[in-house]
């Protein structure tokens, strides 16, 4: 029973076009999102997050758009950088007494030259 | 001076012994979990410690025992290991768990990838 998914496990993008990251949830009671970022034989590494009271969070190149009545949320990145090619995850705080993170199961984004 | 470091990074061991992964953060963080990520790659919170008291136990195989001696520590000892056991396990910390700004999120360490042969 996977609370957070990511239905894209890779994506494809030329460099200086958008990248479009994806990530659907089912549970209401989730009061964040973030987006981490993870290189190979590293551990992830938070990019930007977005409250459940907001609908966009904009930092740099990033952007988190969040539409609570779908239960959707997505990144944007623009322009894409071949440095931007990463293993992308969607994650969710649980608004109980845990607020623990629960994660999908990421998006390999490669950003070609 | 990394924030937070985990060793072994690599760990190949039979199955039936026991080992552990140690955890160290010098962000003066309050909070420490343990993550694994399976062969799906999803990752999966498996406990978290807040100022050395245990406050996330998951549904995770009695085995599996953390030891937190101070704050900035998490310890994973896990008793005899089984094949199922192999996966990459991820340390993190965090300011408390319940802080409302979640400007920065956790701060995970590089993993542990652990194999049982």
């Amino acid at each position: 029973d996977q609370q957070v998914k990511q239905n894209s496990p890779s994506l494809s993008v030329q460099e200086g076009r958008i990248s479009i990251l994806n990530c659907d949830y089912t549970n209401s009671m989730f009061d964040y999102f973030l987006w981490y970022k993870k290189y190979p034989a590293e551990g992830p590494t938070f990019l930007i997050s977005i409250s459940s009271i907001k609908d966009k969070n904009e930092d740099g190149r990033f952007t988190v758009f969040l539409n609570k009545s779908a239960k959707h949320l997505s990144l944007h990145i623009v322009p894409s950088q071949p440095g931007d090619s990463a293993v992308y995850f969607c994650a969710a705080r649980l608004m109980d007494s845990s607020y623990k993170l629960i994660f999908g199961s990421g998006t390999r984004l490669l950003v070609r030259p | 001076d990394t924030a937070v470091s985990q060793t072994p990074k690599y760990l190949v061991t039979q199955m039936g012994n026991d080992k552990s992964i140690k955890c160290e953060q010098n962000l003066g963080h309050d909070t420490m979990y343990w993550y694994k990520q399976d062969s799906k790659k999803f990752l999966k919170i498996m406990f978290s410690y807040n100022n050395k008291e245990l406050i996330i136990n998951e549904t995770v195989p009695n085995r599996f025992s953390p030891k937190s001696p101070d704050k900035a520590h998490l310890n994973l000892h896990i008793n005899s290991l089984e094949l199922g056991d192999s996966a990459v396990y991820f340390c993190a910390s965090s300011p408390p768990a319940g802080t409302l700004l979640l400007g920065y999120g956790y701060t995970f360490g590089s993993g542990t990838r652990l194999t049982v042969v």
